[in-house]
């Protein structure tokens, strides 16, 4: 079965600081990954996801994450964070082997500081 | 606008009661998944209904089972509940049960005295 490790579980930050959160996943084969995102009072919605090719992959509201097959990590990153940046942050992967259900990380939790 | 529906958005019950929450999905969506999320937790498999049929499930027991109609809604049913069931119940929906991302809900707080 898979599994998805989310290292940091409260990041503070001022304005304009770079953002990194580190998503871990275990499962030997292919996978597919998520990184959704659920701001104060929202529903939890897609910030980017990667399937193949480029391991860069680009999201909504300048947020980027790299897939490094040979360390199964997929981290999102920013360069420079917003106060509305503030939310929960979750990692999640689904695979063929699992059917396509997607497993979720525990989520971290960023506050940014005007 | 999340475009998937449910309701009600806050339950009260007691212990050993039972309670139905239900989901509309989005629009063009045919797959409905139901997740479970504690307080300080990332959301948890529950199951997966499509065609009117469960399809997949999570590591749930028994007293927790599904329905989907014939327009694609799912309603969510937990029997004898527990203090532990007290949690965020999110409705998830896809246009397929492949890989495609999901789209969810504002979810149920469901709290059990």
């Amino acid at each position: 079965a898979q599994s998805v490790s989310q290292h940091n579980h409260h990041v503070i930050l001022s304005e304009a600081a770079s953002l990194e959160l580190g998503c871990n996943y275990s499962y030997g084969g292919t996978v597919n990954l998520f990184w959704y995102v659920q701001y104060p009072g929202q529903h939890l919605q897609l910030l980017l996801k990667y399937f193949s090719g480029d391991p860069l992959v680009k999201g909504i509201k300048g947020f980027e994450a790299e897939f490094i097959k040979s360390k199964f990590s997929f981290n999102l990153r920013k360069p420079s964070v917003q106060w509305s940046d503030t939310a929960e942050y979750f990692c999640a992967v689904n695979a063929p082997g699992g059917s396509y259900i997607p497993t979720f990380g525990r989520g971290t939790s960023l506050i940014v500081h005007p | 606008d999340a475009g998937v529906t449910q309701s009600p958005t806050h339950l009260i019950k007691t212990r050993g009661q039972q309670v139905t929450l239900r989901c509309s999905p989005k629009s063009g969506h045919d797959t409905v998944s139901w997740y479970q999320q504690a307080l300080g937790q990332g959301p948890q498999f529950i199951f997966q209904y499509y065609e009117e049929e469960e399809r997949q499930r999570g590591n749930f027991p028994d007293r927790f089972s599904g329905h989907q109609f014939p327009n694609y809604s799912s309603e969510l049913n937990v029997n004898a509940l527990l203090l532990g069931d007290s949690a965020l119940y999110l409705c998830a929906s896809s246009p397929d049960r492949n890989r495609s991302p999901l789209h969810f809900g504002n979810g149920t707080r469901l709290t059990v005295t």
